[in-house]
């Protein structure tokens, strides 16, 4: 079992429509999570960063972390065109340069205009 | 915002040449930077750590002696490819670890590397 889930898609979605993107693990230890934003043939860019449970919204997005579940979600409000990418769930068990961050395989997410 | 700068962003090379590929942070200093490869549809795969003035650490499976890792300043961080064979093409990332964030927030745009 891989310590971090992903479903890969693709998904696929009408402009406007509420996306939502999701990830288990296995590993309790996880304290920090991240979503990552990946265009194609790019490095990804940090969306959204969250410490322990919780939700925190940044505009049109929004990340829940459940960690009872060990389970993690992106929310996209009002998708557009231009939030086609492949997105990607990342997570470490501690803050120091030596924990691993280890990622999902990423979700293709494109938004019909 | 914080940038870090990876070149070249593609490469191709012939079979049992080097190849360099640099990492730069822009506006913050980098006391740690991580090196990733990603095949096709798959998750970024941690290659190895790098820490200024110190050598690499590398993942287990990860053979230090064809991936040189040199992190001689506080904002370069090279990955050299030896010897490269067509198994080694891929899209290598770099990141950067800002010391005032708790991840590895900054990614370099990538290196597409193709080996003939």
């Amino acid at each position: 079992q891989k310590e971090v889930e992903q479903d890969p898609g693709p998904l696929s979605v009408p402009e406007g429509a509420i996306v939502s993107l999701n990830c288990t693990y296995s590993n309790s230890a996880f304290q920090y999570f991240m979503w990552y934003r990946q265009y194609s043939r790019k490095g990804p860019e940090l969306l959204m960063y969250t410490y322990s449970s919780g939700n925190k919204e940044d505009g049109r997005f929004t990340a829940q972390v459940d960690k009872s579940s060990k389970y993690i979600s992106l929310f996209i409000r009002d998708s557009q065109p231009s939030d086609s990418a492949t997105y990607l769930c990342a997570m470490k068990s501690g803050g120091g340069a030596t924990n691993k961050l280890i990622f999902g395989t990423g979700t293709l997410l494109a938004v019909q205009p | 915002g914080a940038v870090v700068s990876q070149h070249p962003s593609w490469v191709i090379c012939k079979s049992g040449t080097s190849v360099k590929i640099e990492c730069r942070s822009l506006d913050f200093q980098a006391t740690t930077m991580f090196w990733y490869r990603q095949f096709p549809k798959q998750s970024l795969m941690l290659m190895a750590t790098s820490n200024e003035g110190s050598k690499a650490t590398y993942e287990q499976g990860v053979e230090k002696d064809k991936f040189l890792i040199n992190h001689a300043s506080l904002t370069l961080s090279t990955l050299t490819v030896t010897s490269a064979h067509p198994e080694d093409s891929s899209f290598y990332i770099c990141s950067a670890r800002d010391s005032n964030m708790n991840t590895e927030a900054f990614f370099g745009q990538g290196t597409r590397l193709t080996v003939v």
